[in-house]
């Protein structure tokens, strides 16, 4: 029973490199988030997922693209890293009626 | 809109004293409120959750939450800390209406347990 899997966990880029981050759940929930994670801030939302073929875009969108193109993958794109996207990354998947997100374990990203 | 404030970010008790972590929020529509723990370098696990049943949630490992609509608050409270709820804690609104998609989290709170 995987729930939401991330890869990778680790990443170290340098700016301007592009890399994809990958998100696949098998619970067949229609809805899939990426999610930032910055000291003090909580968590922020990137991208959104209602279903395939539907994306939109959260509170920080700037510097990532997004597609869905099944249930199960949301991938989450930096065509142009940044040293302002070095975060801890987290992709959720939701269903709609049922309240609790569950969660990927994460991918910590490093722009240097 | 909505939003949610933490109103400590760090937190210290002594192991088998009482926890109480503080969340206010705002939002324009009926919320859902919900509380995540975090463990050092893992991911996110939900403690509780309210979507306008009882307005007194009981969660696991002995946390519960009371939604106090007057107030606008959602705090989480354990009767005795142990020293393995040692993590920080994120307490999360969402819209009821439109899916749960879209989390809006609090900035969290770290809470220590000393022995």
């Amino acid at each position: 029973n995987a729930g939401v899997t991330q890869t990778p966990k680790f990443q170290v880029l340098k700016t301007g490199q592009s890399m994809t981050l990958q998100c696949a759940q098998d619970m067949n929930h229609e809805y899939m988030s990426w999610y930032r994670q910055d000291p003090g801030m909580g968590l922020r939302l990137i991208h959104y997922s209602v279903g395939a073929g539907i994306t939109d875009q959260g509170e920080v969108p700037n510097g990532y693209n997004v597609s869905r193109s099944t249930t199960e993958d949301f991938p989450l794109r930096l065509l142009s890293a940044a040293p302002s996207q070095t975060s801890v990354y987290f992709c959720a998947a939701t269903s709609q009626g049922e309240p609790e997100a569950f969660f990927g374990q994460g991918t910590r990203l490093t722009v240097v | 809109a909505q939003s949610v404030t933490q109103l400590d970010s760090h937190v210290s008790v002594s192991e088998g004293t009482p926890v109480l972590l503080r969340c206010n929020y705002s939002s324009s529509y009926s919320p859902s409120l919900f509380w995540y723990v975090q463990h050092p370098n893992k991911g996110l696990q939900l403690l509780l959750k309210y979507t306008s049943a009882a307005t007194l949630v009981k969660g696991i490992n002995g946390f519960e939450a009371e939604f106090k609509k007057s107030e606008t608050s959602f705090h989480l409270t354990k009767p005795s800390a142990h020293m393995s709820d040692a993590a920080e804690y994120f307490c999360v609104v969402t819209p009821i209406s439109g899916g749960y998609n879209k989390l809006i989290f609090g900035a969290g709170t770290r809470l220590a347990v000393h022995p």
